[in-house]
């Protein structure tokens, strides 16, 4: 695609719900890393795939936060029993091998 | 620890004048900085970037200049318009080989351009 896109972009949801967020990469990415923006805030790493493995999850919050990346593509990030606390706008990014790195839009999660 | 942060948080100029963003880094394990502008609802967009061994790059109308003895990098923006209205981040790609070309951002700076 042209760009990385990130889906829901919006999400509600009840407090002790699970979500799945998705994110898109530029194709021929082989880098994809996931970023927490909370209100008014920078921008906090989560984890980083290099290909479909994960290095590097020190940044994931808690052990309700996980991703995953199949086929070396597509990236999902799943909060399993969502908090108020987890209320913020999610983004993903994705690089060539250390390149420069293209933002998604974001998905803004609300917990209720 | 590794950090990167900002004077600012807000910075209002007036059309046409230059702006000057600071940020403010403690780690010097780093190979380059970037900055970043976020418009509202949208994703970082890519500015500038400079490597460390660096202290001067320029683009069409922004200059990042980093001062590695006070660990200090700004990015200004001549004859700034109101498109140039937005959150700037700067981040640090500190040395770390598990996170690949993980980055480490500041806070972030909103400026605004007064007409």
């Amino acid at each position: 695609g042209a760009g990385v896109s990130q889906s829901p972009s919006n999400k509600v949801t009840e407090k002790g719900k699970d979500v799945e967020l998705r994110c898109d990469p530029i194709s021929g990415h082989t880098a994809l890393y996931w970023y927490r923006q909370s209100l008014g805030q920078g921008l906090e790493f989560l984890i980083y795939f290099q290909g479909n493995s994960a290095p590097d999850k020190s940044g994931l919050p808690s052990d309700r936060f996980s991703a995953e990346r199949t086929g070396g593509s597509v990236s999902t990030l799943t909060i399993q029993r969502t908090q108020q606390e987890d209320s913020a706008v999610y983004l993903c990014a994705s690089s060539l091998p250390r390149g420069e790195q293209y933002f998604g839009p974001g998905t803004r999660l609300t917990v209720t | 620890g590794e950090s990167v942060g900002l004077h600012l948080p807000t910075l209002s100029v007036q059309e046409g004048d230059n702006s000057i963003i600071n940020c403010a880094y403690s780690n010097s394990a780093s190979d380059y900085f970037i900055w970043y502008k976020q418009e509202s609802g949208k994703g970082p967009q890519f500015i500038i970037d400079i490597r460390s061994n660096m202290d001067k790059r320029q683009g069409q109308r922004v200059t990042v200049l980093l001062n590695k003895t006070v660990k200090h990098l700004s990015l200004q923006i001549a004859a700034t318009q109101p498109g140039d209205s937005a959150v700037y981040f700067c981040a640090g790609r500190f040395m770390n080989n598990n996170a690949g070309n993980m980055l480490t951002f500041g806070g972030g700076t909103r400026l605004m351009v007064k007409p």
